[in-house]
């Protein structure tokens, strides 16, 4: 079965703070896509990253980082200096196939103060 | 290019209701897929559709329907509303396609109230 465990459910920092969000999943797949959104107050939520699993190449953008370990089925997000504008909900979601069925896991509350 | 439009933003319904939602993916995407979030349950699998047809299904019950027309506008329906059907629903959309990166793109959904 699948499943994408998020198991921070909120995490508070101080502006210029590194953090981390962390996500585990579960698949029986060995093709499969991993996905980072970011969801702010307004709703929509907002494409961050895409990782295929023969890929697994650690990410870096800008202030945002992304390490991918299939040893511990992991896909941790990590913000560097975070900003107050980082405030939102993060998602990590997991699919099987090129297609629009994701999972999701339960997602992580970044609250950011100044 | 213009986003994922949904409408309407929000509603109000009452139980036993039906509901229509409706969804205009980014140009050129034909695939449309739709999600329940609910504070208790996350963020749900509903159904996907490509080329108008329904191309995957979450575990939903017969209430919750939906269509693709030939533009690859979509709707949903959720006909005998329940308490429980509130919700924000989003519509994503995407090209669908593996060699062209088929991120999903969202809406900002439509946030139903049943009472």
């Amino acid at each position: 079965a699948q499943k994408v465990t998020q198991a921070q459910t909120e995490i508070s920092v101080v502006e210029k703070e590194d953090v981390t969000l962390d996500c585990v999943y579960e698949t029986r797949d060995t093709t499969y896509y991993l996905f980072w959104y970011k969801q702010p107050p307004s709703g929509e939520l907002v494409f961050l990253i895409r990782r295929n699993s023969f890929d697994e190449q650690n990410e870096i953008s800008g202030r945002y980082s992304w390490n991918f370990q299939k040893s511990t089925s992991s896909f941790n997000f990590t913000i560097t200096a975070s900003q107050v504008v980082d405030s939102a909900v993060y998602f990590c979601a997991l699919s099987e196939a090129v297609g629009g069925k994701l999972i999701f896991g339960q997602g992580t509350e970044l609250s950011v103060k100044p | 290019k213009a986003g994922v439009t949904q409408t309407p933003r929000y509603l109000i319904k009452t139980r036993g209701q039906q509901v229509t939602l409706s969804c205009s993916p980014i140009s050129g995407h034909r695939s449309v897929s739709w999600y329940q979030q609910t504070p208790g349950q996350g963020l749900q699998f509903l159904f996907e559709y490509f080329s108008e047809t329904q191309r995957n299904k979450g575990n939903f019950p017969g209430r919750f329907s939906g269509r693709q027309f030939s533009n690859s506008r979509s709707e949903m329906n959720v006909s005998t509303l329940e308490l429980g059907d509130s919700a924000l629903y989003l519509c994503a959309s995407s090209l669908a396609q593996r060699e062209e990166g088929w991120e999903l793109f969202f809406g900002e959904g439509s946030r139903l109230t049943v009472l």
